[in-house]
């Protein structure tokens, strides 16, 4: 069966660079949710977004920006990197209908970014 | 803050043994998921139990949740090697608005010796 598909796997940037993450949600997933887990933290959300609307807001810092396409693949730019923000990015998607609460989350393999 | 803790942080138990994993959370919920996770690999969903259910099995998983407690506790019966990994348990929290988004505890690190 299809998975989430996150690129790239790896990405190595200097302070104050920029980077974009791309997610490719499971076919017919309408919901995508993106964490950040630094090292031997616990995954922390970040922002998600439902028929290409932002829907919910977490720690996300004001440096970084994100949407979902008509695809509903969707994109995480994340500007004038920090050393702070080396960890590993995970999108999640779910098949949310209106109304439900109970949807597993699929997690994509995640994008491991270095900041040096 | 965290939304869910876990005990034990970590656990080393012989092949074929039962692990159990325990996790609180604090606020009330629509529902718990347990996730593994091998070191510094993607998160693999393994069960979710709604508010309303007390118990869930999945193949080796047993899965409670004590919604009057806040708790929720994932046994893994005849252990195996395979299973080392991270366990971490998530909550989706009813708030106003809705949303899906997970809150995750902090996690059960197990090793399953040979």
């Amino acid at each position: 069966a299809a998975g989430v598909i996150q690129s790239p796997r790896h990405l190595i940037k200097e302070k104050r660079e920029t980077a974009t993450l791309k997610c490719y949600p499971i076919p017919r997933h309408d919901t995508v949710y993106w964490y950040q887990q630094g090292p031997g933290q616990d995954p922390q959300f970040l922002i998600s977004f439902y028929e290409k609307m932002q829907s919910d807001k977490g720690s996300i810092p004001d440096r970084f920006s994100a949407q979902q396409f008509s695809d509903y693949h969707s994109e995480l730019n994340m500007s004038s990197l920090e050393l702070g923000d080396s960890a590993l990015y995970f999108c999640a998607s779910s098949d949310d209908e209106r109304g439900s609460l109970y949807n597993e989350q699929f997690f994509g393999p995640g994008t491991r970014l270095t900041v040096l | 803050s965290q939304q869910g803790e876990e005990d034990p942080q970590a656990l080393s138990i012989q092949e074929g043994e039962n692990a159990t994993m325990n996790c609180s959370y604090k606020t009330s919920i629509n529902n718990l998921q347990w996730y593994r996770q091998n070191s510094g690999r993607g998160l693999v969903h393994l069960i979710l139990i709604r508010s309303n259910e007390r118990e869930k099995h999945s193949g080796r998983l047993r899965v409670t949740l004590d919604t009057s407690k806040k708790s929720s506790s994932l046994l893994i019966t005849a252990s195996r090697a395979a299973d080392t990994a991270s366990y971490f348990c998530a909550t989706v929290p009813i708030l106003t608005g809705g949303g899906n988004k997970l809150t995750f505890g902090t996690g059960t690190q197990l090793k399953v010796e040979l």
